[in-house]
Protein backbone atom coordinates (compact mmCIF):
# COMPACT_ATOMS: atom_id res chain seq x y z
CA UNK A 1 0.00 0.00 0.00
CA UNK A 2 0.94 3.61 -0.47
CA UNK A 3 2.98 5.39 1.51
CA UNK A 4 2.99 9.19 3.66
CA UNK A 5 3.01 11.37 0.87
CA UNK A 6 4.54 14.94 1.48
CA UNK A 7 4.83 17.73 -1.28
CA UNK A 8 7.00 20.00 -2.00
CA UNK A 9 10.20 17.68 -1.79
CA UNK A 10 12.07 21.05 -1.49
CA UNK A 11 11.45 24.18 -0.97
CA UNK A 12 13.54 28.00 -1.02
CA UNK A 13 11.21 31.01 0.80
CA UNK A 14 12.74 34.12 1.38
CA UNK A 15 12.45 35.91 4.99
CA UNK A 16 9.19 36.98 5.42
CA UNK A 17 6.95 34.57 3.43
CA UNK A 18 4.73 32.17 4.58
CA UNK A 19 4.48 28.95 3.47
CA UNK A 20 2.14 25.57 3.20
CA UNK A 21 3.36 22.30 3.07
CA UNK A 22 0.87 18.97 2.36
CA UNK A 23 1.03 15.57 3.85
CA UNK A 24 -1.05 12.61 2.53
CA UNK A 25 -1.24 9.96 4.70
CA UNK A 26 -1.59 6.33 4.49
CA UNK A 27 -5.40 5.15 3.45
CA UNK A 28 -7.15 4.45 6.28
CA UNK A 29 -4.90 6.29 9.02
CA UNK A 30 -6.54 9.25 10.82
CA UNK A 31 -3.64 10.60 12.97
CA UNK A 32 -1.17 12.90 10.79
CA UNK A 33 1.52 14.60 13.38
CA UNK A 34 4.39 16.93 12.36
CA UNK A 35 7.96 17.18 13.34
CA UNK A 36 10.56 19.49 12.85
CA UNK A 37 14.30 18.21 12.05
CA UNK A 38 17.41 19.98 12.43
CA UNK A 39 20.92 19.10 13.19
CA UNK A 40 21.04 21.39 16.39
CA UNK A 41 17.85 20.37 18.07
CA UNK A 42 16.53 16.87 16.26
CA UNK A 43 13.23 16.23 15.43
CA UNK A 44 10.23 17.98 17.69
CA UNK A 45 6.95 17.20 17.49
CA UNK A 46 4.86 20.79 16.16
CA UNK A 47 1.30 19.31 16.20
CA UNK A 48 -0.81 15.91 15.47
CA UNK A 49 -4.27 16.62 14.26
CA UNK A 50 -7.17 13.73 14.65
CA UNK A 51 -10.58 13.63 12.54
CA UNK A 52 -9.52 16.90 11.10
CA UNK A 53 -8.87 18.29 15.39
CA UNK A 54 -5.63 19.21 16.46
CA UNK A 55 -5.14 17.07 19.54
CA UNK A 56 -1.84 18.47 20.58
CA UNK A 57 0.46 20.66 20.36
CA UNK A 58 4.27 21.16 20.16
CA UNK A 59 6.21 23.98 21.91
CA UNK A 60 6.65 26.29 18.92
CA UNK A 61 5.73 29.76 18.18
CA UNK A 62 2.49 30.39 16.79
CA UNK A 63 3.39 31.47 13.75
CA UNK A 64 3.30 27.22 12.57
CA UNK A 65 0.07 26.11 12.61
CA UNK A 66 -1.97 23.35 10.69
CA UNK A 67 -4.97 21.84 9.38
CA UNK A 68 -6.44 18.78 8.77
CA UNK A 69 -9.44 18.12 6.00
CA UNK A 70 -11.84 15.61 6.06
CA UNK A 71 -10.23 12.84 4.11
CA UNK A 72 -7.09 12.80 6.57
CA UNK A 73 -4.84 14.75 4.44
CA UNK A 74 -3.11 17.35 6.27
CA UNK A 75 -1.33 20.67 5.55
CA UNK A 76 1.16 22.33 7.69
CA UNK A 77 1.76 26.28 7.51
CA UNK A 78 4.48 28.92 8.45
CA UNK A 79 3.89 32.16 8.51
CA UNK A 80 6.48 35.15 8.30
CA UNK A 81 9.63 32.78 7.41
CA UNK A 82 12.63 33.56 9.38
CA UNK A 83 15.97 31.89 8.99
CA UNK A 84 16.07 29.45 11.85
CA UNK A 85 12.76 27.53 10.05
CA UNK A 86 14.76 26.44 7.90
CA UNK A 87 15.05 22.25 8.80
CA UNK A 88 13.60 19.15 7.14
CA UNK A 89 9.37 18.84 7.75
CA UNK A 90 8.65 15.29 8.14
CA UNK A 91 4.74 14.18 8.43
CA UNK A 92 3.88 11.04 10.27
CA UNK A 93 0.80 8.88 9.52
CA UNK A 94 -0.63 6.55 12.60
CA UNK A 95 -4.02 4.58 12.34
CA UNK A 96 -4.72 6.01 16.15
CA UNK A 97 -2.30 8.39 17.33
CA UNK A 98 -1.58 5.70 19.56
CA UNK A 99 -0.27 3.12 17.31
CA UNK A 100 3.21 3.04 15.50
CA UNK A 101 4.02 6.29 13.20
CA UNK A 102 5.12 5.63 9.58
CA UNK A 103 7.22 9.12 8.23
CA UNK A 104 6.89 10.48 5.04
CA UNK A 105 9.94 11.45 3.05
CA UNK A 106 9.92 15.46 3.88
CA UNK A 107 9.90 18.57 2.73
CA UNK A 108 13.31 20.10 2.71
CA UNK A 109 12.52 24.22 3.47
CA UNK A 110 15.40 26.64 3.30
CA UNK A 111 14.60 30.12 3.94
CA UNK A 112 17.04 32.81 2.63
CA UNK B 1 9.53 16.45 30.96
CA UNK B 2 10.02 12.95 28.87
CA UNK B 3 13.65 12.60 28.07
CA UNK B 4 15.18 10.08 25.68
CA UNK B 5 19.46 10.04 25.16
CA UNK B 6 21.47 8.18 23.01
CA UNK B 7 24.55 6.77 22.77
CA UNK B 8 26.97 6.37 21.17
CA UNK B 9 26.33 9.33 19.22
CA UNK B 10 28.31 7.74 16.24
CA UNK B 11 29.78 3.72 15.94
CA UNK B 12 32.03 2.73 13.02
CA UNK B 13 31.93 -1.27 12.96
CA UNK B 14 33.68 -3.45 10.57
CA UNK B 15 31.41 -5.72 8.41
CA UNK B 16 30.14 -8.32 10.21
CA UNK B 17 31.25 -7.15 14.10
CA UNK B 18 28.51 -7.17 15.82
CA UNK B 19 27.61 -4.25 18.64
CA UNK B 20 24.70 -2.83 20.28
CA UNK B 21 23.16 1.04 20.68
CA UNK B 22 21.86 2.34 23.70
CA UNK B 23 18.33 4.28 24.38
CA UNK B 24 18.13 5.51 27.77
CA UNK B 25 14.79 7.21 28.91
CA UNK B 26 12.72 9.18 31.40
CA UNK B 27 8.90 9.28 31.20
CA UNK B 28 6.36 9.59 33.72
CA UNK B 29 4.61 6.12 32.08
CA UNK B 30 5.79 4.88 29.16
CA UNK B 31 3.11 3.50 26.44
CA UNK B 32 5.61 2.83 23.70
CA UNK B 33 9.15 2.77 22.51
CA UNK B 34 9.82 2.93 18.81
CA UNK B 35 13.54 2.26 16.79
CA UNK B 36 13.65 4.01 13.41
CA UNK B 37 16.16 4.05 10.76
CA UNK B 38 17.09 7.42 9.23
CA UNK B 39 19.15 7.53 5.54
CA UNK B 40 20.46 11.27 4.72
CA UNK B 41 17.96 13.27 3.18
CA UNK B 42 15.60 11.10 4.20
CA UNK B 43 12.37 10.02 6.26
CA UNK B 44 12.64 7.91 9.40
CA UNK B 45 11.74 4.25 8.71
CA UNK B 46 9.67 2.51 11.07
CA UNK B 47 11.61 -0.99 12.59
CA UNK B 48 10.28 -1.43 15.96
CA UNK B 49 7.60 -0.98 18.57
CA UNK B 50 8.29 -2.03 22.47
CA UNK B 51 5.39 -1.81 25.13
CA UNK B 52 6.79 -3.51 28.46
CA UNK B 53 9.60 -4.53 30.25
CA UNK B 54 11.31 -7.64 28.86
CA UNK B 55 9.88 -7.30 25.09
CA UNK B 56 12.28 -8.31 22.77
CA UNK B 57 11.62 -7.81 18.84
CA UNK B 58 13.68 -9.16 15.84
CA UNK B 59 14.23 -8.24 12.19
CA UNK B 60 16.93 -9.72 9.77
CA UNK B 61 20.27 -8.61 11.85
CA UNK B 62 18.32 -6.23 14.57
CA UNK B 63 17.09 -7.20 17.52
CA UNK B 64 15.27 -4.45 19.97
CA UNK B 65 15.34 -5.29 23.92
CA UNK B 66 13.57 -2.88 26.17
CA UNK B 67 13.72 -3.00 30.57
CA UNK B 68 12.33 -0.11 32.38
CA UNK B 69 15.04 2.67 31.94
CA UNK B 70 16.76 1.59 28.53
CA UNK B 71 16.45 -0.12 25.40
CA UNK B 72 19.14 -1.59 23.42
CA UNK B 73 19.31 -2.42 19.72
CA UNK B 74 21.19 -5.14 18.97
CA UNK B 75 23.19 -5.59 15.38
CA UNK B 76 24.42 -8.82 14.34
CA UNK B 77 26.92 -9.67 12.10
CA UNK B 78 26.22 -5.71 10.10
CA UNK B 79 26.25 -5.44 6.18
CA UNK B 80 27.48 -1.98 4.86
CA UNK B 81 23.87 -1.20 3.80
CA UNK B 82 23.00 -1.50 7.83
CA UNK B 83 24.62 2.03 7.80
CA UNK B 84 22.47 4.70 8.95
CA UNK B 85 21.10 6.88 11.60
CA UNK B 86 18.80 5.01 14.22
CA UNK B 87 16.88 7.03 16.34
CA UNK B 88 14.87 5.94 19.49
CA UNK B 89 11.67 7.72 20.36
CA UNK B 90 9.22 7.23 23.57
CA UNK B 91 5.55 7.91 23.83
CA UNK B 92 4.33 8.56 26.99
CA UNK B 93 0.72 6.80 28.57
CA UNK B 94 -0.16 10.53 28.97
CA UNK B 95 -2.59 10.60 26.02
CA UNK B 96 -0.39 13.21 24.78
CA UNK B 97 0.49 11.50 21.35
CA UNK B 98 3.57 13.27 20.42
CA UNK B 99 6.80 11.31 20.21
CA UNK B 100 10.06 12.32 21.97
CA UNK B 101 13.10 11.40 20.11
CA UNK B 102 16.70 11.04 21.17
CA UNK B 103 19.47 12.47 18.87
CA UNK B 104 20.54 9.12 17.28
CA UNK B 105 23.03 6.98 16.25
CA UNK B 106 25.09 7.33 13.21
CA UNK B 107 26.37 3.52 12.35
CA UNK B 108 28.72 3.29 10.00
CA UNK B 109 29.84 -0.55 8.64
CA UNK B 110 32.85 -0.58 6.72
CA UNK B 111 33.18 -3.59 4.27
Amino acid sequence: KAGVTQTPRYLIKTRGQQVTLSCSPISGHRSVSWYQQTPGQGLQFLFEYFSETQRNKGNFPGRFSGRQFSNSRSEMNVSTLELGDSALYLCASSFSGFTEAFFGQGTRLTVV
Amino acid sequence: EDQVTQSPEALRLQEGESSSLNCSYTVSGLRGLFWYRQDPGKGPEFLFTLYSAGEEKEKERLKATLTKKESFLHITAPKPEDSATYLCAVQADTGRRALTFGSGTRLQVQP
